[in-house]
């Protein structure tokens, strides 16, 4: 079952600007993650935001958290025509184990 | 490290043949997961693994579906017979035990039943 929903399915944008992608969830969780997959191979981890952060940082890259809302955000910064790919969160439960639930993704399309 | 090493890349068969799909996961790491990937359905968590032991299997589809881990380099997922349903892309994705680690997919095998 799908745990992260994202929003907005569909993004395109222009080169050079930012891109915002949305994730909601449903349950209490111990970390989300972000994945990127490009058309036709697997998916590559790009960042893990724990539950007890809010923010954080990595390159071009920016998660936000919030707990109380249970959403995050991913900001991709000066998009490349190379982040063009499909967008996944991935939230990890409170369990003992260590298994990812995903989301359905989004298409960002940044258009040179 | 050559990261997750999936193989075949494609398979093709007919409806009610066996398939195995196989799976070598980066040394060290103790977890190891089975997905399906479908356009409908999105990715699902079929199988994984702990320490070669499989821990939580409700993501497997029906018994036409087995999965095993002989030891720590080596998975395979078994689907027979095989139905035409069945066809999506498998990934097999590994990482270091404990709950706060990304995980690492191999390319997948995309597999179609006719």
């Amino acid at each position: 079952s799908q745990q992260g929903e994202e929003d907005p399915q569909a993004l395109s944008i222009q080169e050079g600007e930012n891109a915002t992608m949305n994730c909601s969830y449903k349950t209490s969780i111990n970390n989300l993650q972000w994945y990127r997959q490009n058309s036709g191979r697997g998916l590559v981890h790009l960042i893990l935001i724990r539950s007890n952060e809010r923010e954080k940082h990595s390159g071009r890259l920016r998660v936000t958290l919030d707990t109380s809302k249970k959403s995050s955000s991913l900001l991709i910064t000066a998009s490349r025509a190379a982040d063009t790919a499909s967008y996944f969160c991935a939230t990890g439960d409170t369990g003992a184990n260590s298994k990812l639930t995903f989301g359905k993704g989004i298409t960002l399309s940044v258009r040179p | 490290d050559a990261g997750v090493i999936q193989s075949p890349r494609h398979e093709v068969t007919e409806m009610g043949q066996e398939v195995t799909l196989r799976c070598k996961p980066i040394s060290g790491h103790n977890s190891l997961f089975w997905y399906r990937q479908t356009m409908m359905r999105g990715l699902e968590l079929l199988i994984y693994f702990n320490n070669n032991v499989p821990i939580d299997d409700s993501g497997m589809p029906e018994d036409r579906f087995s999965a095993k881990m002989p030891n720590a380099s080596f998975s395979t997922l078994k689907i027979q017979p095989s139905e035409p349903r069945d066809s999506a892309v498998y990934f097999c994705a590994s990482s270091p035990l404990g709950r706060n680690y990304g995980y690492t997919f191999g390319s997948g095998t995309r597999l179609t039943v006719v």
